[in-house]
């Protein structure tokens, strides 16, 4: 079983275009984050959901925006995709907010934006 | 400002022979410190973590890991490496409720 999964593994798309990233995690963890990894491999945190409340928001456009239906999931949809938006994005999880807990990673999400 | 630096950006090493990456940082306070891997297409791993007390963490898949105060490191050990140890490796710092993550650096392992 996948700890944490995210859909798609790959995405292409066109400059302009909106298109969303799915995550899911089966760990029953209380916490999820995005992360982005861009081309230098440079990996910088998104967002926090704790227990679907936003508890992170770093300095992000608003072109993306986090969603989160339930504990389980963590839905990251970015609107008018510019050729920056690029890179690999990253969910994860933990039991609880806490710099202490184990994040768990799933296996990135990979987007080209053409 | 606060940082978390990898002075290595890509290592090779032999099959068997020990490895060790780098990792300093740079915060007011004894962050908490992690050491993750990430291989080829997936997703990090956590290898290690430390909080506080021993110094010397060990961790998963025989790496371990020393925090030196005096230095501000906390530099990543394995005595013998495999083909499989192969992938990019992140230090990285907790504050807060984030993660801050080192650029990473890259091992490759040679026959």
């Amino acid at each position: 079983d996948t700890a944490v999964s995210q859909t798609p593994k790959y995405l292409v798309t066109q400059m302009g275009n909106d298109k969303s990233i799915k995550c899911e995690q089966n760990l029953g963890h209380d916490t999820m984050y995005w992360y982005k990894q861009d081309s230098k491999k440079f990996l910088k945190i998104m967002f926090s959901y704790n227990n679907k409340e936003l508890i992170i928001n770093e300095t992000v456009p608003n072109r993306f925006s986090p969603k989160s239906p339930d504990k389980a999931h963590l839905n990251l949809h970015i609107n008018s995709l510019e050729l920056g938006d690029s890179a690999v994005y990253f969910c994860a999880s933990s039991q609880v907010p806490g710099i202490q807990e184990t994040q768990y990673f799933g296996p990135g999400t990979r987007l080209l934006v053409l | 400002a606060q940082s978390v630096t990898q002075p290595d950006i890509h290592i090779t090493v032999s099959e068997g022979a020990s490895l060790e990456l780098r990792c300093n940082y740079s915060y007011g306070a004894t962050p908490y410190l992690f050491w993750y891997v990430q291989s080829p297409g997936q997703g990090l791993q956590l290898l290690l973590k430390y909080f506080s007390g021993d110094t010397l963490v060990q961790g998963i898949k025989g790496f371990e890991a020393e925090f030196k105060r005096s230095q501000s490191s906390f530099n990543l050990r394995k005595p013998s490496v495999h083909w499989s140890d192969a992938a990019e490796y992140f230090c990285a710092v907790g504050l807060d409720y984030k993660l801050s993550f080192g650029a990473g650096t890259t091992v490759t392992v040679r026959a």
